[in-house]
């Protein structure tokens, strides 16, 4: 069953504190992509990875950091979150970029 | 960099009723075209994907036409039911990136 994960699916946090976002496939798709959508800004490209610790920089990457050591977990990292940080997250994953897989997101809420 | 604009923003039509969603893009290059939905609290489902290759593809109510020439994409979801109310996005994708493209999305209401 090809699947994308994401946990958790909802998260609170306070301003300056670190926000860990974890998306897992079990497709063996080697490429990767975390989103964030706003209300009337559709989907905007944080981070993508090609695969294993080869990592790129999408449209809006300040505030972010990716890591992923495994093919079938990406995780996007928050240091200090910031309210403008509220949002939610998706995550994708594409084998040779081809069509995407989206997880079911995580709505994160910076107070 | 690759500009992509969808509209309406919104679409309410009865049941019934055909909706029709239009996307234009501006990089003679882009080769393929997806069409996606996301219904509340979910993720994006990807309902039809177009090699550039194709002019026009019918699915299960569904037909996407690509226009090359005047880089446009188009949607009609031919009589809609209330299960089709969600937010559709259509996004593309050049030969050799992996990066896409989306557009801001179109939310349709089908009334019953």
């Amino acid at each position: 069953d090809m699947k994308v994960t994401q946990m958790p699916r909802y998260l609170i946090k306070r301003m300056g504190e670190n926000v860990l976002l974890e998306c897992g496939q079990d497709m063996s798709h080697e490429t990767m992509y975390w989103y964030r959508q706003d209300p009337g800004l559709g989907l905007q490209l944080i981070y993508i990875s090609y695969d294993v610790d080869s990592n790129s920089e999408g449209d809006i990457p300040k505030g972010y950091r990716v890591s992923r050591k495994k093919r079938e977990h990406f995780s996007l990292i928050l240091d200090s979150a910031k309210t403008n940080q509220t949002s939610v997250y998706f995550c994708a994953s594409s084998l040779e970029g081809d069509e995407q897989y989206f997880g079911p997101g995580t709505r994160l809420t910076v107070l | 960099g690759e500009q992509v604009e969808q509209r309406p923003p919104h679409l309410s039509v009865r049941e019934g009723d055909s909706a029709f969603i239009i996307c234009t893009y501006t990089d003679s290059a882009t080769a393929y075209f997806y069409w996606y939905k996301q219904e509340p609290g979910a993720g994006l489902q990807l309902l039809m994907s177009v090699f550039s290759n194709v002019d026009r593809k019918e699915e299960q109510g569904l037909t996407v036409l690509l226009n090359k020439k005047d880089k446009r994409l188009s949607l009609n979801l031919t009589a809609a039911h209330p299960g089709d109310s969600a937010v559709y996005f259509c996004a593309v994708k050049d030969t050799g990136y992996q990066n896409f493209y989306f557009g801001k999305g179109t939310s349709l209401t089908v009334i019953p």
